[in-house]
């Protein structure tokens, strides 16, 4: 079965500052993972997303994320953070072989202060 | 502009009486889902739909059901509503052979 955990359901940063978010996923099969944000009041938006390419991704907003086999993670970072990313994310596996299903992460919200 | 479109955005309503929230894309993407959205839960299925007339169950789909008459189409019906089914729904479609979904803007159901 194929799942994600989250470390931290809330991070704080100052802006300027590295982000980092930290995901771990558990996969009998290679993973497909993904990485989506939540503005305040709005749906889920992409941020990025591992396919079995490329394991460094980049995304929109400046934002990637480097699949680690031998960890079993998928981190998200972002070099210097901007007020405008502050936003819940969730991370999140597909499941199984059957495209369109995910399971999600519990969320990490993310601060930054000024 | 493709999109999945949800309605109502928000929703108050009573113990036990039926509900449903459309929801409606028009990109003719084969999969279809519903997720529930709850504080330190993230996001967990409820229903998904793999084409019209094929539906399954997610994680926690009691107390809910869905249809899927046409493709564009994938309504949630709470039959008999409760307190614990207040949450944020959101609706998510997939297009065959792809890894993402696209997601509406969400229903907030407040159940009283």
């Amino acid at each position: 079965a194929q799942s994600v955990t989250q470390l931290g359901s809330h991070v704080s940063v100052s802006e300027g500052a590295l982000v980092l978010l930290r995901c771990n996923y558990s996969s009998s099969v290679p993973p497909y993972l993904f990485w989506y944000v939540q503005y305040p009041n709005q749906g889920l938006q992409l941020l990025l997303k591992y396919t079995s390419a490329a394991t460094l991704v980049k995304g929109i907003n400046g934002f990637e994320a480097e699949f680690k086999k031998s960890e079993t993670s998928f981190h998200l970072t972002k070099p210097s953070a901007h007020m405008s990313d502050a936003a819940e994310y969730f991370c999140a596996v597909r499941r199984g072989s059957t495209l369109g299903r995910l399971y999600f992460g519990r969320g990490t919200q993310l601060t930054v202060w000024p | 502009e493709a999109q999945v479109t949800q309605n109502p955005r928000y929703l108050i309503t009573v113990t036990g009486k039926k509900l449903t929230v459309t929801c409606s894309q028009n990109m003719n993407h084969e999969y279809m889902s519903w997720y529930r959205q709850d504080p330190g839960l993230g996001l967990r299925q409820i229903y998904y739909s793999m084409n019209v007339e094929v539906t399954d169950k997610g994680d926690v789909p009691e107390g809910y059901k869905v249809s899927r008459k046409e493709k564009r189409n994938f309504p949630l019906i709470l039959e008999s509503p409760s307190p614990n089914q207040t949450s944020l729904y959101f609706c998510a479609s997939s297009p065959q052979g792809s890894t993402e979904a696209f997601f509406g803007q969400g229903t907030r159901l407040t159940v009283v």
